[in-house]
């Protein structure tokens, strides 16, 4: 069982409003991400980062932002919700290292839904 | 341009049989594959993995193969069970951004009692 824990499972707001979606893992993982999914199609990266205070951009264009301020905690934020943002955001991390045969397989919280009315 | 893509979007198999989840990929630099499982609900979950040096891995119940020849990767099940009625996604490293990991859009697996 993984330890990667997001909040809330489910939200439900109205536009406009600024939004944190929590994701913190206890195993140590230097590297986190942020996948976006929607209903039955593939997962799109929006986010990565490789240790504290680092943040990169996905290959998935997004208005959100993220944090690193500790190893075990990689909140995305949303400024101003709209309801294209509708969508299940999925987090995840993984232990990695650096050159080649050192990719390593992601651990997935439960993901947040999200609906922007 | 790179994508991770699967040949069916759906399959539904008899519960016993074997199931076979296919996957293409474009990238011929790439050389970590991986294949997920998410059920309704949750996040994916890892199956199974396999580097480029291999051309074909077993688990418990679960094979994966790899022809690099003709960039497919393929997921085998053996004895379906209705537990394993999910979502199943190949995911694959590219060699050029070790942090980054492309997913495919998933073969959803209905498993008929």
């Amino acid at each position: 069982e993984a330890d990667i824990y997001q909040t809330p499972r489910y939200l439900v707001i109205g536009t406009g409003k600024k939004i944190t979606l929590e994701c913190s893992q206890t195993m140590g993982h230097d590297k986190m991400y942020w996948y976006q999914q929607d209903p039955g199609m593939e997962l799109h990266l929006i986010h990565y980062s490789y240790g504290v205070n680092s943040t990169e951009k996905g290959d998935l264009s997004s208005e959100s932002t993220v944090s690193r301020i500790r190893t075990e905690h990689f909140p995305l934020t949303l400024e101003s919700a709209r309801p294209s943002h509708t969508s299940q955001y999925l987090c995840a991390s993984s232990r990695g290292g650096w050159g080649p045969a050192t990719n390593e397989k992601l651990f997935f919280g439960s993901g947040t839904q999200l609906s922007v009315l | 341009g790179e994508s991770v893509g699967l040949h069916l979007p759906t399959l539904s198999v008899q519960e016993g049989d074997n199931s076979i989840i296919n996957c293409a990929y474009s990238n011929s630099a790439s050389d970590y594959f991986i294949w997920y499982k998410q059920e309704s609900g949750k996040g994916p979950q890892f199956i199974i993995d396999i580097r480029s040096n291999m051309d074909k891995r077993q688990g418990q119940r679960v094979t994966v193969l790899l022809n690099k020849t003709v960039k497919h990767l393929s997921l085998q099940i053996a004895a379906t069970q209705p537990g394993d009625s999910a979502v199943y996604f190949c995911a694959e490293n590219m060699e050029t951004s070790y942090d980054k990991v492309i997913f495919g859009p998933g073969t959803s697996l209905s498993v008929i009692p």
